[in-house]
């Protein structure tokens, strides 16, 4: 069973317009929620992250809405630009101790200019 | 920004041999993981190490699977014997502790003939 599910596998947009990325989570003990974004060929690197504790994480033009009752997440990215091609993912950080984190499947994005 | 090196960047081998992943982790780093990605998957978490030990493993973690981290040089992962299915990317990731951000490396892709 896939504890973080990530909608829709790929994704096109127009430069200009607001992307829609979603995650959705099983593991209640899930705690912080940080997105990742991987370009080809080169390693993730955190983009922005969420906890528990807030509904909304705003860094520029991402956003992270959480509705922490039906244990969904969405990033918005406005303005999108060609230069957010890339694979985004989600993953979830239980209270575990460990730091493991639990990654979604990504979603492609590409923005046509 | 603080980097993760991986080495080699592709290793290809025959089945049953023993492969050795190297991961140069950021210096002041304690928190060491292993994560498995197959082209077009997500990535599962392997392992995570600190203080020279495991502290969680995953089931992919298996029994032909180790790590070591000698005298604070490179953050190794073994393979001894190699099976087909163990053809993926691993990527390496370290942390300063546990609920700080993980920096991952660019991957090592493994393909096991």
């Amino acid at each position: 069973q896939q504890q973080v599910r990530q909608s829709p596998q790929s994704l096109t947009v127009w430069e200009g317009e607001t992307t829609i990325l979603n995650c959705s989570y099983e593991d209640s003990t899930f705690d912080y929620f940080p997105w990742y974004r991987q370009f080809p060929g080169k390693s993730p690197a955190l983009l922005i992250a969420i906890s528990l504790v807030s509904n909304k994480k705003e860094d520029g033009r991402f956003t992270i809405f959480f509705n922490k009752r039906e244990k969904k997440l969405s990033l918005h990215i406005t303005d999108s630009q060609p230069g957010d091609s890339a694979t985004y993912f989600c993953a979830a950080r239980g209270n575990t101790n460990t730091g493991k984190l639990t990654f979604g499947d990504g979603t492609v994005l590409t923005v046509k200019p | 920004g603080p980097k993760v090196l991986q080495i080699p960047s592709h290793q290809i081998i025959d089945m049953g041999q023993m492969v050795t992943l190297n991961c140069d982790p950021v210096s002041n780093h304690l928190y060491f993981y292993w994560y498995k990605q197959i082209l077009g998957q997500q990535m599962e978490f392997l392992v995570n190490f600190y203080n020279g030990k495991v502290m969680e493993k995953s089931k992919l973690f298996k029994d032909q699977f180790s790590v070591e981290r000698p005298d604070g040089s490179y953050f190794t992962l073994k393979i001894q014997p190699t099976a087909l299915e163990d053809s993926a990317v691993y990527f390496c990731a370290s942390s300063f502790s546990i609920n700080e951000r993980l920096f991952f490396g660019h991957g090592t892709k493994l393909s096991v003939l």
